[in-house]
């Protein structure tokens, strides 16, 4: 089945770790996206890449970093410069195509705790 | 970043009532989105709209997209339990090279048996 998949589901990360939340989709979309969300925050934009081998920072990219290697993957290190990183983080991936439908379609989310 | 206008922000309703909910912006969009978050898992989109005035339903659910092209609503009729959750909209503004997507921050939704 087609879809988008985030794993883990659950991290816990020491203060002071770099950890790294995997974002996978085999729908073929060329845009994928992270988003941080905190309650009563809505959804805030982290990184977001295009194309493959490029990438371009959101709102709060600051603690963040991301690579695209691939066009199926799309990996969020937090790093340990990120103060706050107990959060739920979303990724999700949609088509670039203008002829096609561009909604898009979330994973199922991570949750990360720092401890 | 920019972020959408949404309203109400929490709402409490009887099993079968109506609900209504809205997205307002002060920028033009070109796409509205309208997703249903469960707890602990990730958005699930419930309708798109393309054009403005365009009204389409799922279901119980209908969602317009505004002719001004700056606002949209979401109603969802008669209610049942499993319609809790938090209500997102979301556009994609109008202009070259825009692909993001800029999210409401979420309409919380609590249905009484």
């Amino acid at each position: 089945d087609g879809g988008i998949t985030q794993s883990p589901k659950y991290l816990f990360r020491k203060e002071g770790q770099n950890v790294t939340l995997s974002c996978e989709q085999n729908l073929n979309h060329d845009a994928m996206y992270w988003y941080r969300q905190d309650p009563g925050q809505g959804l805030r934009l982290i990184y977001y890449s295009q194309i493959v081998n490029d990438f371009q920072k959101g709102d709060i990219a600051e603690g963040y970093s991301v690579s695209r290697e691939k066009k199926e993957s799309f990996p969020l290190t937090v790093t340990s410069a990120q103060k706050n990183p107990t959060a739920f983080y979303l990724c999700a991936s949609r088509h670039m195509n203008r002829a096609l439908n561009t909604e898009a379609f979330f994973g199922q989310g991570t949750r990360l705790t720092v401890v | 970043g920019q972020q959408l206008n949404q309203s109400p922000q929490s709402m409490f309703i009887q099993e079968g009532e109506d609900v209504s909910m809205n997205c307002t912006s002060s920028s033009i969009f070109n796409t509205w989105l309208w997703y249903k978050q469960d707890p602990g898992e990730g958005p699930v989109l419930l309708i798109a709209l393309y054009k403005a005035g365009e009204l389409t339903s799922n279901g119980r659910l209908t969602a317009q997209f505004g002719i001004t092209r700056k606002d949209s609503f979401l109603n969802i009729s008669a209610s049942i339990p499993s319609d809790v959750g938090i209500y997102f909209c979301a556009g994609q503004r109008a202009g070259a090279g825009s692909y993001q997507l800029t999210f409401g921050k979420g309409t919380k939704l609590s249905v009484i048996p």
